[in-house]
Order: C-alpha cells, then structure tokens, then sequence
C-alpha cells in the first residue's frame, strides 16, 4: 500500500514553460512533505518543504503547494530550465521519523 | 566540505557472502538512514538512527542490519545477501526534525549499485 503516490512516471515540458508535478498521499497523520531532485548517478538532493500549518512556501522558481483536505501537493517549477531535467520525488513525514517517498516522477525539459 | 561518503561505490558478490556497506557524515548530523532504490518504487528505507545507539526498522529492514557506535558512521550489513537485494543503497543524514515534525532536509551519498548473484 503505497502511502505517497506520484502517479505520472514522466512529464515533458517546453523550456521557459511551468513544469506542475504532482503527489498524493493517503496518511492524514503525515505533517512534514518534501521534494528532493536526482541526477543519474548521485543521491537525491533537497529541494523544497513545507508543514502542514502552511499551505505555500516558495524558493526562487520553486513552489510546493499543499492541499490538506485533498491530501495533494504540487511543485510548480517556473520557468523551467534544462538543468531542472531530473527525477524529482515527493516525501512526507509523520510525528515519528520515517519519511515515505514516492516512485517519482522523471521531468524532461524540452529545448 | 559537508558530505555523506559511501563505500563501495559498486559491489557485485554471490548469494550468501557477508558484506558491509560503510557511511560515513562529517556534519555532526544526529539523523542517518539507509535507503534502497529499485525502479517504480522510489526510495524504500530500510534502517533509520536517531542518534548513537539509537536504530530503528523502516520499511524494509528484512535482511538488514545496521549499527551506530559513533555518531559519524552508520554501516549497512548484508549478514546473507540474496539475489532480491540487489538494488541501488542511500545513505543519507539530517540535523534535527523538520517543521511541526519529521527528519528535516537530508543529505544523501552517491549510492552504492550492489548485485548478488
């Protein structure tokens, strides 16, 4: 039972253009979400957060919205650049320590 | 410079064949943990410490064991590895919680690409 869905493998998006990724998660205890991005060949790395008393928090190019009542959050990413080409995952945290990733979603920005 | 080491970076054994997959952080971070990456499931984590000789199981602890005797290293032990546990490993470390609560933002190695055979 997969407690964080990402349910798109991959998305295509022109350069310039608003990359939307997507997460669902079915464990209304989790408080804490977050998105790291991967490269072929390194570990993931820290993107963005947000807790559950907010429901934005932006850095830069980057947004993660959070919808508490429809268990869903988002990254918008604007604008998109080629180097945002990357795996990008979606973790939540509860009150104890683990933190339950996604299968993540492959971003390919088009030149 | 603020890093999380792996080694090995690639390891291929046989069925049944002790292995140790060592890490290491030196960011003073009280949080580590293991993780395994295999395709359409994302990161799975298989161990997780708190602090020195504090562990705990994740989500996939069979066929695992981890130690933490000092507060920078948190090797991951293979006692019998199995064709099933070849996989892509993370280590990976953070501060403090994050937010309300959770384990904060985490740094995480380069991986190790282990294959049993």
């Amino acid at each position: 039972d997969q407690q964080v869905k990402q349910n798109s493998p991959s998305l295509s998006v022109q350069e310039g253009r608003i990359s939307i990724l997507n997460c669902d998660y079915t464990n209304s205890m989790f408080d804490y979400f977050l998105w790291y991005k991967k490269y072929p060949a390194e570990g993931p790395t820290f993107l963005i957060s947000i807790s559950s008393i907010k429901d934005k928090n932006e850095d830069g190019r980057f947004t993660v919205f959070l919808n508490k009542s429809a268990k869903h959050l988002s990254l918008h990413i604007v604008p998109s650049q080629p180097g945002d080409s990357a795996v990008y995952f979606c973790a939540a945290s509860g009150s104890n320590y683990q933190l339950i990733w996604g299968a993540g979603t492959k971003l390919i920005i088009k030149p | 410079e603020a890093q999380v080491t792996q080694n090995p970076r690639y390891l291929i054994t046989v069925t049944g064949k002790k292995l140790t997959v060592t890490c290491s952080q030196n960011m003073n971070h009280e949080y580590m943990s293991w993780y395994r990456q295999d395709p359409g499931l994302g990161l799975r984590q298989i161990y997780y410490s708190m602090n020195v000789e504090v562990t705990d199981k994740g989500d996939v602890p069979e066929g695992y064991k981890v130690s933490r005797k000092e507060k920078r290293n948190f090797p991951l032990i293979l006692e019998s590895p199995s064709p099933n546990q070849t996989s892509l490993y993370f280590c990976a470390s953070s501060l403090s919680r994050g937010g309300l609560a959770g384990v904060g933002e985490q740094y995480f190695g380069p991986g190790t690409r282990l294959t049993v055979t």
